[in-house]
């Protein structure tokens, strides 16, 4: 029971650039969420779903676009990529929306 | 969406019981109040959860009162080892949204 995965844990883009970043649950969860966090500060909201074929904004969604095409995996994609992006991106899910949160174990973005 | 303020940071030394407060100025009839403790460079993780009076597992004690305005965690004989940040949650519908969270640091 791996919980959930996060793939790649560490990128190096340039200005520019696009990138996908996959998290993958195998618990079943119909929730998963986005977050990043900047140094020294906490989580904000990117992007969330609440079920396979969903997905709805946080409160930093500009800059990003997710899709849950599969019940298990959500993907979060920087088209353009800017330095402003440069953070440590969780992913996140639950089973409902008032349960545990289980996180992944993040990924590094850096753009240069 | 209920929203929260928490303390920015707290020091204690081993062996205290800590209590964090945390405020929940408009929070909802059907929104739990979660807490989460997150040590660097790891995502959070679940301490705990309840919706009024009080809850306790093996890690905390969450306290929270009739108006559910307020709730408190409390860490019992804490350690070095519970030096993280701990983020209050008030969520509801399906958005979870992570405040700033209490940085405490534990001294020896």
């Amino acid at each position: 029971n791996a919980g959930v995965t996060q793939t790649p844990k560490f990128r190096v883009l340039k200005t520019g650039q696009s990138m996908t970043l996959l998290c993958a649950q195998d618990m079943n969860h119909e929730y998963m969420y986005w977050y990043r966090q900047d140094p020294g500060m906490g989580l904000r909201l990117i992007h969330y779903s609440v079920g396979e074929g969903t997905t709805a904004k946080g409160e930093v969604p500009d800059g990003y676009n997710v899709s849950r095409l599969k019940k298990q995996n959500f993907l979060l994609g920087l088209e353009s990529a800017a330095p402003s992006q440069t953070s440590v991106y969780f992913c996140a899910s639950t089973y409902y929306n008032t349960g545990e949160l289980f996180f992944g174990e993040g990924s590094r973005l850096t753009v240069l | 969406l209920a929203k929260t303020t928490q303390p920015i940071s707290m020091d204690s030394y081993e062996g205290q019981e800590v209590n964090i407060t945390c405020s929940h100025n408009n929070i909802a009839t059907n929104d739990y109040i979660t807490w989460y403790q997150q040590f660097p460079s790891q995502g959070p993780r679940f301490i705990i959860q309840g919706y009024k009076t009080k809850v306790t597992n093996e890690v905390a004690s969450l306290f929270i009162p009739a108006d559910r305005k307020s709730s408190t965690l409390s860490l019992p004989r804490v350690s070095l080892s519970d030096t993280a940040v701990y983020y209050c949650l008030g969520h509801r519908d399906d958005k979870i949204i992570f405040g700033k969270g209490t940085r405490l640091h534990i001294l020896p």
